[in-house]
């Protein structure tokens, strides 16, 4: 059973810092890795997707990495700033007992703070 | 501009009340699924269809109910036979055939029983 925990829980750092979240998954056997934002209360947006073939993404002042074979990613934030402030969810998309339509298993979630 | 339009965006139930989610998708994608999102516990799979006319169970359907009658909509049921149903509810679609995209989510619904 695929399982996919994040660390930290949670996170608060100051403005400009820049910062590592996270992620690591049981099973390698995955076809990509996605990283979601959510601010409070509302639904999930993408922010990078990784492939099974690639090593890292970057959109901006965000950079994830993947390595499949010991079940880790990786999302960088760089000069962090308060707007950043959210929960942070890594999901991955994986076979799911024959179906073609793949599954997709989240982790908890890292909250983080950025304080001006 | 494509996207997943979910209403309502808050929800109050009764106790013994059915009460119907809406997910409705523009983005052309054949595979839609719905989420329930609890504090603490992370997202977990309700539903899923991949076509028109078919629809799977995932990690938690008792309680629940859908139909996709239409390549768009996925509305999802609360019935009265789910026994904690509040929580944050999310609509997702994706492509079926291409497991290498993405998945696009909704704004999503809070569902509060009084």
């Amino acid at each position: 059973k695929q399982e996919v925990t994040q660390i930290p829980a949670a996170l608060s750092v100051p403005e400009g810092e820049n910062l590592v979240l996270n992620c690591s998954f049981t099973d390698s056997a995955i076809y990509n890795l996605q990283w979601f934002r959510q601010d409070p209360g509302k639904g999930l947006t993408s922010l990078l997707l990784i492939q099974s073939s690639q090593r890292e993404q970057t959109s901006g002042r965000l950079n994830a990495s993947l390595d499949k074979s010991s079940g880790r990613s990786t999302l960088y934030i760089a000069a962090s700033q308060p707007g950043d402030s959210a929960t942070y969810l890594c999901a991955v998309r994986h076979n799911a007992g024959g179906t073609s339509y793949g599954k997709l298993t989240f982790g908890q979630g890292t909250i983080l703070t950025v304080h001006p | 501009d494509g996207g997943i339009t979910q209403s309502p965006k808050y929800l109050f139930r009764k106790e013994g009340q059915n009460v119907t989610l809406s997910c409705e998708q523009n983005l052309n994608h054949d595979a839609m699924y719905w989420y329930r999102q609890d504090p603490g516990q992370g997202l977990r799979l309700i539903y899923y269809s991949q076509i028109v006319n078919d629809f799977q169970k995932g990690d938690i359907a008792e309680g629940y109910s859908v139909s996709r009658e239409k390549k768009e909509s996925f509305p999802l049921t609360v019935t009265s036979a789910q026994k904690n149903p509040t929580a944050f509810y999310l609509c997702a679609s994706s492509t079926r055939l291409a497991l290498n995209y993405g998945y696009t989510f909704g704004s999503g619904t809070r569902l509060t029983v009084v």
